[in-house]
């Protein structure tokens, strides 16, 4: 069982806007900044936003990023077939000096 | 730019220690963090931990007592073991970069912030007999 929440999957059809939530606690999301990481099938996990809402360069600005007390969310607006993939949310945790905690992920399935 | 490569062998027995070498190419070891995460067959993501260039370190707890992190920066390279293995360190494992930024002012509020912005392609570690 992962530390942070995320819905199993998503779906959307091409062009729409879908959402992914994240959820934590005070000592994770409540006190760091959230990362998100798209993960293409059969491939490394890729950076897709930092720091809660920044975009590394190349990364599309149909994906943004949000954080609000203990939950963070993603968004992909403009959905195309490439965005099938799993989602991974991430944060620091304090409780213990860390561990770097993740979410256990979210399939998107582009209808 | 930076490009991250995991080696080592794809086949360890139980209760053996599973080593992995991580090569940095393209630019320096120096002035960053590196890390470890895995990823079990089907299922998500699991930080293991990292290294500072200079030596020091930090583990996931719930791995601590078995993995050892190592940096060579004379090779560019930095290493990962794992004692004592069992089948459910059966995994892909990968290497990252972690670097860091400040948000704003830190004595006005700002603060530091953490991500991991390269990855090795992973390699596939097998746990049996």
């Amino acid at each position: 069982q992962s530390v942070l929440t995320q819905p199993p999957s998503a779906s959307g059809t091409p062009g729409q806007r879908v959402a992914i939530s994240c959820s934590g606690i005070s000592s994770n999301i409540g006190s760091n900044t959230v990362n998100w990481y798209q993960q293409l099938p059969g491939t490394a996990p890729k950076l897709l936003i930092y720091s809660n809402d920044q975009r590394p360069s190349g990364v599309p600005d149909r994906f943004s990023g949000s954080k609000s007390g203990t939950s963070a969310s993603l968004a992909i607006s403009g959905l195309r077939s490439e965005d099938e993939a799993d989602y991974y949310c991430a944060a620091w945790d304090d409780s213990l000096n860390g561990p770097e905690v993740f979410g256990g992920g979210t399939k998107l399935t582009v209808l | 730019q930076v490009q991250l490569q995991e080696s080592g062998p794809g086949l360890v027995k139980p209760s053996e220690t599973l080593s992995l070498t991580c090569s940095v190419s393209g630019g320096s070891i120096s002035s960053y963090y590196w890390s470890w995460i895995r990823q079990p067959p089907g299922k998500g993501l699991e930080w293991i931990g990292y290294i500072y260039y200079s030596g020091s370190t930090n583990y996931n707890p719930s791995l601590k007592s078995r993995v050892t992190i190592s940096v060579d920066t004379s090779k560019n390279q930095f290493s990962l073991k794992l004692s004592s293995v069992t089948a459910a360190d059966t995994a892909v494992y990968y290497c990252a970069r972690r670097s860091r930024g400040v948000r704003g002012i830190l004595r006005f509020g700002g603060y530091y912030y953490n991500y991991m912005d390269v990855w090795g392609k992973g390699t596939t570690v097998t746990v049996s007999s």
